[in-house]
């Protein structure tokens, strides 16, 4: 079993709905990573938490430490948010474990 | 400040031949991560160091895999001999504190194609 579970898988939305992708890990954690990888390739970090909720601009995530959950949601998408999404938990406090990664588009 | 930096950003090589890649961690992280991601096994750390010192690298495949830093502004990552099977994209990030501390700063990535 993959230690760090995503869904869904792909994800395609219309311009302005709501956006929910799920991140559930089974390993112990004192934090959690959401990071975005454009069509590109490049990766940038959207949020590092340990608990209870953050939010930039459209982007909000929250985690529940206890369930081993969190999950990324985007409020208003649009295209320009189409990207990977990538959940990352440190393990060990040296070692990153990663999600496979939900490929979100957003049509127009 | 320009972010992480790597190059060469493309490689092309065949196999058997040495292959270095290259990063500068922005100034002040004093941690530094090689990963490589492929599109069967997506995003893997190969190797972190911290205060130029390799802490983990139980990420790295074989020994023909091998990574550096010799000071706070650079780090390498040699492969020798390259395969195939290594061709993948190879990201360096930086980080002011442990994975589990701080937020990680990405470079664009080396894509690496072994023929």
């Amino acid at each position: 079993k993959n230690e760090v579970e995503q869904s869904p898988q792909n994800l395609t939305a219309q311009e302005g709905e709501f956006i929910t992708i799920n991140c559930s890990y089974s390993v112990g954690i004192s934090a959690l990573h959401w990071l975005q990888q454009h069509p590109g390739g490049g990766i940038v970090s959207l949020f590092m938490l340990s608990s209870g909720k953050k939010k930039h601009g459209r982007l909000i995530a929250t985690i529940n430490i206890q369930e081993k959950h969190s999950s990324l949601h985007i409020t208003a998408s649009h295209p320009r948010d189409s990207a990977v999404y990538i959940c990352a938990v440190p393990y060990n406090n040296n070692d990153m474990r990663f999600g496979a990664g939900t490929r979100l588009t957003v049509k127009p | 400040d320009a972010g992480v930096i790597q190059s060469p950003r493309h490689e092309v090589t065949e196999m058997g031949q040495e292959v270095t890649l290259r990063c500068k961690p922005i100034s002040g992280h004093n941690s530094l991560f090689w990963y490589r991601q492929t599109m069967m096994r997506g995003l893997e750390l190969l190797i972190y160091f911290n205060n130029n010192v390799p802490i983990d690298d139980s990420g790295m495949p074989e020994d023909r895999f091998s990574a550096k830093m010799p000071n706070a502004s650079f780090s390498t990552l040699k492969i020798q001999p390259s395969e195939p099977r290594d061709s993948a994209v190879y990201f360096c990030a930086s980080s002011r504190s442990r994975p589990a501390g701080g937020e990680q700063f990405f470079g664009p990535g080396t894509r690496l194609t072994v023929l």
